[in-house]
């Protein structure tokens, strides 16, 4: 049961367009999203997060938007870099009782290209 | 410089034997994680541990062992158990205040032969 679904496994832009990487959850109970953001042969990095009482957030050319009522976020990068090309995972946790202890639910990954 | 080192990038070992991956940070986090990830999937969580001396299954811990004796130091073994272990072993470590914003380590990546 995939409770958190990146349906794009890939997605291809030119550089200096706008990138959106989507993601849909199944699970009314998340309430914490967060995207990673990994290079090959390394962890993923942290990127930017969400709390489900807002509906945007923005840090620089990264912006996320999340519709808690269609249960769907999406990551918008612009302007879109080359440097950008990675694979991209969004995440979902509920913090019961106001902590999560860290059981974050991954997507399966969307590899971005973005072509000079 | 701060941060995860995982020891070794790569890793071989015969079907039946356990094998143990290293996970060490000098992050000065109390929270500890230990991930699994396969081609074509997303991360999925084997064990967690918020402080030393405790620790919590994941999603999928069945043929996988931890211990966490110290603050910095979160080791994995892959017991003959484990009924496919090949895959991307990854650790991560995060701060008290914000369980969710993870760091994580390079990675080791076993071969189970």
């Amino acid at each position: 049961d995939q409770q958190v679904k990146q349906n794009s496994p890939s997605l291809s832009v030119q550089e200096g367009r706008i990138s959106i990487l989507n993601c849909d959850y199944t699970n009314s109970m998340f309430d914490y999203f967060l995207w990673y953001k990994k290079y090959p042969a390394e962890g993923p990095t942290f990127l930017i997060s969400i709390s489900s009482i807002k509906d945007k957030n923005e840090d620089g050319r990264f912006t996320v938007f999340l519709n808690k009522s269609a249960k769907h976020l999406s990551l918008h990068i612009v302007p879109s870099q080359p440097g950008d090309s990675a694979v991209y995972f969004c995440a979902a946790s509920w913090n019961a009782g106001g902590t999560s202890y860290g059981k974050l639910t991954f997507g399966q990954g969307t590899i971005l290209t973005v072509h000079p | 410089d701060g941060g995860i080192t995982q020891s070794p990038k790569y890793l071989f070992r015969k079907e039946g034997q356990n094998v143990t991956l290293s996970c060490e940070q000098n992050l000065n986090h109390d929270a500890m994680y230990w991930y699994r990830q396969d081609p074509g999937q997303g991360l999925r969580l084997i064990y967690y541990s918020q402080i030393v001396n405790d620790f919590q299954k994941g999603d999928i811990a069945e043929g996988y062992s931890v211990s966490r004796e110290k603050k910095e130091s979160f080791p994995l073994t892959v017991t003959s158990a484990q009924k496919n272990p090949t895959a991307f072993y990854l650790c991560a470590s995060s701060t008290g205040r914000d369980y969710n914003e993870q760091f994580f380590g390079p990675g080791t990546r076993l071969t189970v032969l």
